[in-house]
């Protein structure tokens, strides 16, 4: 079957470095999507990777290993609005999205 | 208005009624999405369509049934739903049915958080 893992919930510090993990076994990849998702508001899309290696936007940067089926979320100098649910999906064979069940992130001052 | 919006944002409903989610996209995009968000699960694709053509449904309960009438609206109509119903239920779009031209980033709206008594 196919899968995602990611964990469920994670806290972290004012200021600091945070990395969320994902890992994956899917029926083909298309690449690698990342969204944020505050309580009550829409998922919005953070990332995409289809290639191994690490992309950086800004605070946030993600990180693709295909032969590991794993992917970091990485994000920086953390501030109280990025406590949110952060959500991996991988796209399959199909370009279907499968999706994780999200990691809570808790940022505390 | 921009973006993906989703009408009501919140209903609560008897295992009787009848209601419609409603959900407007403004991108310009020729797919739509519906999936159901509960808690701690991964979200779950119901339905797709493309240029106003049903393209894949996950064998989802015929008291959920979806219309979409052009490439900028999509509905989905509710009767007779059971308590385990209860979720958020978000629509998204993108710029073509994800496959098509290759991987297609989806852009959701808020969600319509619905409960079932």
């Amino acid at each position: 079957g196919q899968n995602i893992d990611q964990p469920t919930e994670m806290t972290a510090t004012e200021g600091a470095i945070v990395q969320i993990n994902c890992t994956y076994q899917t029926s083909g990849f298309n690449g690698l999507f990342w969204y944020q998702q505050h309580a009550g508001e829409a998922p919005t899309f953070l990332s995409y990777n289809v290639l191994d290696g690490l992309e950086e936007k800004g605070r946030f940067s993600s990180f693709l290993s295909r032969s590991k089926g794993y992917s970091y979320l990485l994000l920086k100098e953390l501030q109280m609005k990025d406590s949110a649910s952060y959500l991996c999906a991988v796209m399959d064979s199909n370009y279907q999205l499968i999706w994780g069940a999200g990691t809570k992130l808790i940022i505390k001052p | 208005e921009t973006g993906v919006t989703q009408t009501p944002r919140h209903l609560v409903m008897g295992m009787t009624n009848k209601k419609s989610l409603k959900c407007e996209q403004h991108l310009g995009h020729n797919a739509m999405y519906w999936y159901k968000q509960s808690a701690k699960k991964p979200l779950e694709l119901m339905f797709v369509y493309s240029l106003e053509e049903r393209v894949e449904n996950n064998s989802v309960p015929s008291r959920f049934s979806p219309e979409c009438p052009n490439s900028s609206h999509l509905f989905l109509h509710l009767h007779t739903l059971q308590p385990e119903d209860s979720a958020l239920y978000l629509c998204a779009s993108s710029q073509d049915q994800t496959g098509t031209a290759g991987p297609e980033t989806q852009y959701f709206g808020p969600g319509t958080r619905l409960l079932v008594l």
